[in-house]
């Protein structure tokens, strides 16, 4: 099994592009969440989904979009890109929202 | 607010020199403590689960207890491989949903 897969692992994006952070886990797993780390800051949540086609904001939505078609996949959009939005982006997942979370390795994204 | 808070922030010991990792938190509906490892450049990694009040873990060299109010993350004489982040988390229930909130860690540094 993979696990939680990110791609990419580095981007650098220049003020105002947008991009999609992808996400996918072959487990099964019906809870996937997106989650910001900067220095100094515990990881933040940013939107999680408990199932396909259901998504909801987490503590720090704004500037971010995701959707869920399938179980698998869990991609994370940045609308328009803010030098604020540079961070180590992880996605989780999980087999319901009390266990524990399995995170991929992690996407750093520097916005210049 | 809900709040966890780690203490303390980085941490240097001597290989064999037992310690302890301190996470106290403040939230309403505690459903569960989590503990995690993060290594460099690296997803947190799952370690235990606490859901109630004097519940202990262990795992190797680690041990995890809880209380009403904490929670400790025991190392006994800890190796240079244990060196790494390691992230508390309680989990509470908002809105009829299960989130996470993380505290912001403990580096520690184990030294040969």
């Amino acid at each position: 099994n993979a696990g939680v897969t990110q791609t990419p692992k580095f981007q650098v994006l220049k003020t105002g592009q947008s991009m999609t952070l992808q996400c996918a886990q072959d487990m099964n797993h019906e809870y996937m969440s997106w989650y910001r780390q900067d220095p100094g800051m515990g990881l933040r949540l940013i939107h999680y989904s408990v199932g396909a086609g259901i998504t909801d904001q987490g503590e720090v939505p704004n500037g971010y979009n995701v959707s869920r078609s399938t179980t698998e996949d869990f991609p994370l959009r940045l609308l328009s890109a803010a030098p604020s939005q540079t961070s180590v982006y992880f996605c989780a997942s999980s087999i319901r929202g009390n266990t524990e979370a399995f995170f991929g390795q992690g996407t750093r994204l520097t916005v210049v | 607010e809900d709040q966890v808070t780690q203490s303390p922030e980085a941490l240097r010991l001597q290989e064999g020199e037992s310690s302890s990792l301190n996470c106290s938190y403040t939230v309403s509906g505690l459903r569960g403590l989590f503990w995690y490892r993060q290594d460099p450049g690296k997803g947190p990694e799952f370690l235990f689960t606490l859901y109630s009040a004097g519940e202990e873990k262990e795992k190797e060299r680690l041990k995890a207890t809880l209380t009403k109010k904490e929670s400790f993350l025991h190392i006994t004489a800890p190796k240079p491989e244990d060196s790494a982040t390691y992230l508390c988390a309680v989990q509470a229930m908002y809105s009829g949903t299960y989130k996470y909130i993380f505290g912001t860690g403990t580096r520690l540094k184990v030294l040969a």
